[in-house]
């Protein structure tokens, strides 16, 4: 299965600990996109990519958040200093350019303790 | 704003027992509709995406319609393996690509 992939699955840090979760697209998909989902609640968009340009951001992504993409294929996503509000699940979500289906990975569980 | 609303929140089914789910949406103009399916603990899987009013689409024992201001899924008899949580995205017109706009799904419970 070639789908998208990330990893760690499940990760349990103690707050002020920096974390990085690590994203690998569908091949030949150029864009990627990281999203954030709490217990009962959709997904909410974090920050896309299309190769290696990070081209929007959402106003969640706090200064502490950073994403980078740098050759346009796998991606991190790295919190810094981290807090207990930042628990939550991690997705990785892929497309082509030219296409509109977005396929999610399995995402990352964050746990700050 | 882009605005989703999903309902009901949660539906408790009996095997064979069809109903409707439904997603209702603001946008400034939409670009498509998705439905994603959620098990506990997994990232969101593909069903459908519809892109414009009187659009339907059907899968195994799911079938998805849109129209100008809301979508359903309806779920004909159903069976166990359908309990999961549905989720409904929009995305909407842009220069860009503009991001999913998520509801907060329906919890789907089918009992045999």
């Amino acid at each position: 299965d070639t789908g998208v992939s990330q990893n760690p699955r499940h990760k349990i840090t103690k707050r002020g600990q920096n974390v990085t979760f690590r994203c690998d697209p569908i091949s030949e998909h150029n864009r990627l996109y990281w999203y954030r989902q709490t217990l009962g609640q959709g997904p909410e968009f974090l920050t896309y990519f299309q190769n290696e340009a990070q081209l929007e951001k959402s106003r969640l992504l706090s200064d502490r958040f950073s994403a980078e993409r740098p050759k346009g294929s796998f991606s991190t996503l790295e919190i810094q200093r981290t807090e207990q509000g930042d628990s939550a699940m991690y997705l990785c979500a892929s497309s082509l350019k030219s296409g509109n289906t977005i396929y999610f990975g399995e995402g990352s569980w964050l746990t700050v303790v | 704003e882009d605005q989703v609303t999903q309902s009901p929140e949660a539906l408790r089914l009996q095997e064979g027992e069809s109903s409707s789910l439904n997603c209702s949406y603001t946008v400034s103009g939409l670009r498509g509709l998705f439905w994603y399916r959620q098990d506990p603990g997994k990232g969101p899987e593909f069903l459908f995406t519809l892109y414009s009013a009187g659009e339907e689409k059907e899968k195994e024992r799911l079938k998805a319609t849109l129209t100008k201001k809301e979508s359903f899924l309806h779920i004909t008899a159903p069976k166990p393996e359908d309990s999961a949580t549905y989720l409904c995205a929009v995305q909407a017109r842009g220069a860009g690509n503009t991001p999913l706009v998520f509801g907060k799904g329906t919890r789907l419970s089918v009992i045999a």
